[in-house]
């Protein structure tokens, strides 16, 4: 099975702030990384795929990056609306999707 | 556009199958190189992948619940559906059905990504 860790698990941050949130694998998984943003009772929404494209709709201070083992979610002015938990998922290995334990991001 | 929706009883014995639907309206389940996707959220704790279906009914089941799982489609109704078989109170959680794949933003290479999402529903197992 291929592991997923992130890095921190949490954060507070202040409106404004550039937030850097950490993915790591337990293998290379390329460029196949996926990220996504939930806030409370909501499901998840798909941020960042393959690492690095942005999903139509979503802002573009949003912005992923790395390859192989290592990869990043950037977020260049945190807003109001940012405040949640971030997820990293693997789609490298087909037969067995894996997501990070997550990353919340709250107020400073 | 296309949205899903899953439906199932909130209440589970221990013991017993979990049985979930997810109706996608908007739009053809058939339509397009789409896998669909059940993912399941313990209260509290991160998300867990079960499995998904073509409309094929070619599946991939996550390994450790493959012994107890089971997703099946139904083309001419829009949906797709869980059954969890066995169920204890670990399986207690927010379950979300999800479309899976696309292409990347070269447009060659189709790759995997959750981006459709129903709104979850909660199943509770206790007696």
């Amino acid at each position: 099975d291929i592991q997923m860790t992130q890095s921190p698990s949490s954060l507070s941050a202040s409106v404004g702030d550039r937030v850097t949130i950490t993915c790591r694998a337990s293998q290379s998984i390329s460029s196949y990384l996926n990220w996504y943003q939930q806030k409370p009772g909501k499901a998840p929404k798909l941020l960042i795929y393959a690492a690095s494209s942005l999903q139509s709709g979503v802002p573009s201070r949003f912005s992923g990056s790395g390859s192989g083992t290592d990869f990043t979610l950037t977020i260049s002015s945190l807003q109001p609306e940012d405040f949640a938990t971030y997820y990293c998922q693997q789609s490298y290995s087909t037969l067995l999707f894996t997501f990070g334990p997550g990353t919340k991001v709250d107020i400073k | 556009q296309v949205q899903l929706q899953e439906s199932g009883p909130g209440l589970v014995k221990p013991s017993q199958t979990l049985s979930l639907t997810c109706t996608v309206s908007g739009g053809s389940i058939s339509s397009g190189s789409y896998y669909w996707s059940w993912i399941r959220q313990p209260a509290g704790k991160g998300l867990e992948w079960i499995g998904r279906i073509y409309t094929s009914g070619s599946t991939n089941y996550n390994p450790s619940l493959k012994s107890r799982v089971t997703i099946s489609v139904d083309t001419s109704k829009n949906q797709f559906s869980l059954k969890l078989s066995s169920v204890t109170a670990a399986d207690t959680a927010v379950y979300y059905c999800a479309r899976d794949g696309g292409y990347d933003s070269s447009g060659y290479y189709y790759v995997w990504y959750f981006d459709l999402w129903g709104r979850g529903t909660l199943v509770t197992v206790s007696s």
